[in-house]
């Protein structure tokens, strides 16, 4: 198994462009979340999704798209990237969501390095 | 909202013990407590989780306080490898809330 996966690796932007973060597992989870992780703090949620066809806002979606069309698959869209936008991204996936008297262990991709000038 | 309250940083001799503290005091009753931990420029990974009793596996104890609102990550021997920071984590609303977590220095 190849895990969570995210592409790309690195990238810079300029104020106003868009683009598309990928992430994919192929384990088969139902739940997968984004986060981003600004320079000395923790990772905050921006969008999940507890499987295909449904989505719904974290912490900090503004300015940020996602759907999910497959299980595997889960894009995050900057629609006009701004300098706040400039942060690590993270992609992660788990069987189902932590619920009550229930774990679930979370995966997580590499990260991609995003940078807005 | 849930939160977690960690230190900051915390420092220890390679090949020594190490416990690394949680307070976690607006926990419910029915959440696990949970530990990652993240080593520069990765992921987050799993490391351990619990309910009630104390847990061990191959990484890692943890101790949980007996009213839950406070656990400790253990780890017997610390390696170079170690050092990371580590997050103790409570679920909040469907989606688990992460701290600023504990950068653990280790000295050779």
């Amino acid at each position: 198994n190849a895990g969570v996966t995210q592409t790309p690796k690195f990238q810079v932007l300029k104020t106003g462009q868009s683009m598309t973060l990928q992430c994919a597992q192929d384990m088969n989870h139902e739940y997968m979340s984004w986060y981003r992780q600004d320079p000395g703090m923790g990772l905050r949620l921006i969008h999940y999704s507890v499987g295909a066809g449904i989505t719904d806002q974290g912490e900090v979606p503004n300015g940020y798209n996602v759907s999910r069309s497959t299980t595997e698959d889960f894009p995050l869209r900057l629609l006009s990237a701004a300098p706040s936008q400039t942060s690590v991204y993270f992609c992660a996936s788990s069987h189902k969501p932590d619920s009550m008297f229930s774990y679930n262990e979370q995966f997580f991709g590499p990260g991609t390095r995003l940078t807005v000038l | 909202d849930a939160k977690t309250t960690q230190p900051n940083s915390m420092e220890s001799n390679e090949e020594e013990p190490v416990h690394l503290p949680c307070n976690h005091s607006t926990i419910s009753g029915t959440d696990y407590i949970h530990w990652y931990r993240q080593l520069p420029s990765q992921g987050p990974e799993y490391v351990i989780h619990g309910l009630t009793s104390n847990v061990n596996n191959r990484m890692a104890s943890l101790a949980i306080a007996e009213d839950r609102k406070s656990s400790t990550l253990i780890l017997h021997r610390a390696t170079l490898r170690d050092a990371a920071v580590y997050y103790c984590r409570e679920r909040g609303n469907y989606q688990l809330i992460w701290g600023a977590g504990t950068k653990l220095i280790i000295k050779p």
